[in-house]
Order: structure tokens, then sequence, then C-alpha cells
């Protein structure tokens, strides 16, 4: 089965902290994403990376950086974290196959005083 | 605007019953529509994936229909269990060089005794 591995399950952080979420997969797939979770928005794609040390930016990547030094983890940061973030984080992967099915890790949920 | 819309966006039934979510979508051009189930406090998992030229595709008591015509595809839940309360969503990926994938904000399903 495939793993997608979160660090934290729940986080808690003040504001302006730099906060790093952690992501593992150990099914060797190329791809992988960094989403948030709101109520009644339904996930919205951050950040996802096709490569080793590529990344490009989603539908919201303002606030949000990424790092993927080893293939099978991609790490989101928040540089300076504000209230504004406080959300589920979802990482998932996928192999680099036509119907880019995504296997999710459990979530992170990150709240911001 | 590539867009995904769920209906209801909550639903109660009893145990035992049949129910049926529905999600219409605009996404252009069409690749595949998944439907993920989401447990509380848990990541998205996949129940059913279906491209173009397929209509319908079942997993166990859950079968999913997809008319590409009227954009429309819907999710049966048959002799509901208590374990089938959770969020369902519906998920469309546009083929767009790379891929567009578009989230919809789910249906949440309560399945009561």
């Amino acid at each position: 089965d495939v793993k997608v591995t979160q660090s934290s399950r729940y986080l808690v952080k003040r504001t302006g902290e730099k906060v790093f979420l952690e992501c593992v997969q150990d099914m060797d797939h190329e791809n992988m994403f960094w989403y948030r979770q709101d109520p009644g928005l339904g996930l919205r794609l951050i950040y996802f990376s096709y490569d080793v040390k590529m990344k490009e930016k989603g539908d919201i990547p303002e606030g949000y950086s990424v790092s993927r030094e080893k293939k099978e983890r991609f790490s989101l940061i928040l540089e300076s974290a504000s209230t504004n973030q406080t959300s589920m984080y979802l990482c998932a992967s996928s192999p680099a196959s036509g119907l880019d099915i995504q296997y999710f890790g459990a979530g992170t949920r990150l709240s911001v005083l | 605007k590539n867009q995904v819309e769920q209906s209801p966006q909550s639903l109660i039934i009893l145990e035992g019953k049949n129910c049926t979510l529905q999600c219409n979508y605009t996404v252009s051009p069409f690749s595949n529509l998944r439907w993920y189930k989401q447990d509380t406090g848990r990541g998205p998992v996949s129940l059913t994936i279906m491209t173009f030229s397929e209509n319908t595709k079942s997993n166990g008591r859950y079968t999913a229909t997809l008319d590409a015509d009227t954009k429309q595809s819907s999710l049966h839940i048959t002799a509901s269990q208590l374990s089938d309360s959770a969020s369902y969503i519906c998920v469309v990926s546009a083929r767009t060089g790379g891929f567009k994938t578009i989230f919809g904000a789910g249906t949440r399903l309560f399945v009561k005794a």
C-alpha cells in the first residue's frame, strides 16, 4: 500500500513563527502536492513538485514556499505564519502516469494564534 | 472557468438506505473524474476513477456514473453503513499540457442508526 506520512497531526504556532510541515512518501512517486482544506472551499493547491528540486506554484502559493531535496520528501514552509493560514494541510503524491491518482496523507491541522 | 460543484452540501440518511451524491463540472478539456472518501480527521482516499469513455465504475457498494455530454457525475451508495459517514469529494482533471486538477467542496454524509 502507498503510504504518505505527514510528520504532525496537530500543530499550534504563533503569528510570525516559521513553520515547517513535512511529508514523506514511500512509493517512489514523481509528483508531490501540498493542499490546504478549509470548510466550504474544498482542497486548494498551494504548490506541487514533479521532480527533485523542481517546484511549481499552485492556486494559492502566497505566503508559502516548498522544498524537495529528495524524491520521497516534500516540505511546506510558512516563512512567517499568519492567522489566516490556520487550516488543514494535506500532502499527496502520485506516479507520473496519465491518470494522476493522488494518494493523501492524514493531514496536519495547523492553528496559528 | 473550471469549476466542480457538488450537491447536496450535507445529507443525513438511515443505516441501510441508499443515497446518491451529485457532481457537476465545467472542466475542459476533460481528462478524468475521481470520487474520494474523506473520513473525519483523515486524508481523502480514492474510491473510483473514470475517463471520458467510461460511464460507470463500481467499488463495492459505491457506484459512480459519468455523463460526459452533460458534464455530470453521481456517486450512488447502496445499503449504507455507519462507516460510510464521511465527506465525499468529486475531483476533475483537465488535460492542459500538464494536468489541472479541480476539487469540489464535498458532500458531508451522515449515516445514523
